[in-house]
């Protein structure tokens, strides 16, 4: 099945350092999403992104939307430990009710 | 106001046995999913409702097959379980017009 490219796959960083991953698809996406999952828990979304270009924060997240509309791209400044978790990225397939999931960037949080 | 909930929590199977993992919102959702994770592959799409009587196909629907008789509850059936369908497995729900799903804790599911 279709997934969308999700980078890097796993990051280990320093508590307080920023943090940016990516996706890329081949497909144009009508909106991008990004989620995060807990350990034992369903993921739970962050932001959403709705036009092509369009740049949306959430406290110390910030995600966009690409230009081509193949990608976008999410932010986390100034980590903490509780930042710790899988981040998914996934887009909807125009004129579908369908989401498409990364494979998802695993974020480790060193104190 | 318990959002999505999903039952059983965790369970074991032997190959060829059967079983329906239960999904239920109380949020008066039209959409529901149903999704497998899997290490390394993300979230799947396996199959989807718009709608109290309608079921669609997603991604990996082979083995599976769904029902939404009532709008609160959607289904997911293993006719004939196979160690491939060893996963965890997620519902989700949305209201029309909303791209924001929400999920599940999640079931556990073990085919040996």
């Amino acid at each position: 099945g279709q997934q969308l490219n999700q980078s890097p796959q796993s990051m280990f960083i320093q508590e307080g350092e920023d943090v940016s991953m990516n996706c890329t698809s081949s497909s144009i996406f009508n909106t991008w999403l990004w989620y995060k999952q807990d350990p034992g828990e369903g993921p739970v979304l962050l932001i959403a992104l709705y036009k092509a270009g369009e740049l949306t924060s959430n406290g110390r997240l910030t995600a966009q939307f690409g230009i081509t509309r193949k990608d976008s791209f999410l932010n986390i400044s100034a980590s903490i430990p509780s930042d710790v978790g899988i981040y998914f990225c996934a887009g909807n397939l125009p004129g579908t009710y369908k989401y498409i999931f990364g494979t998802g960037t695993r974020l480790k949080v060193l104190a | 106001n318990a959002g999505v909930t999903q039952t059983p929590k965790f369970r074991v199977l032997k190959t060829g046995q059967s079983m329906t993992l239960l999904c239920a919102q109380d949020m008066n959702h039209e959409y529901m999913y149903w999704y497998r994770q899997d290490p390394g592959m993300g979230l799947r799409l396996i199959h989807y409702s718009v709608g109290e009587g309608t079921t669609a196909k997603g991604e990996v629907p082979d083995g599976y097959n769904v029902s939404r008789l009532k709008k609160q509850n959607f289904l997911l059936g293993l006719e004939s379980a196979a160690p491939s369908q060893t996963s965890v497995y997620f519902c989700a729900s949305a209201s029309t017009g909303s791209e924001t799903q929400y999920f599940g804790p999640g079931t556990r599911l073990l085919v040996l």
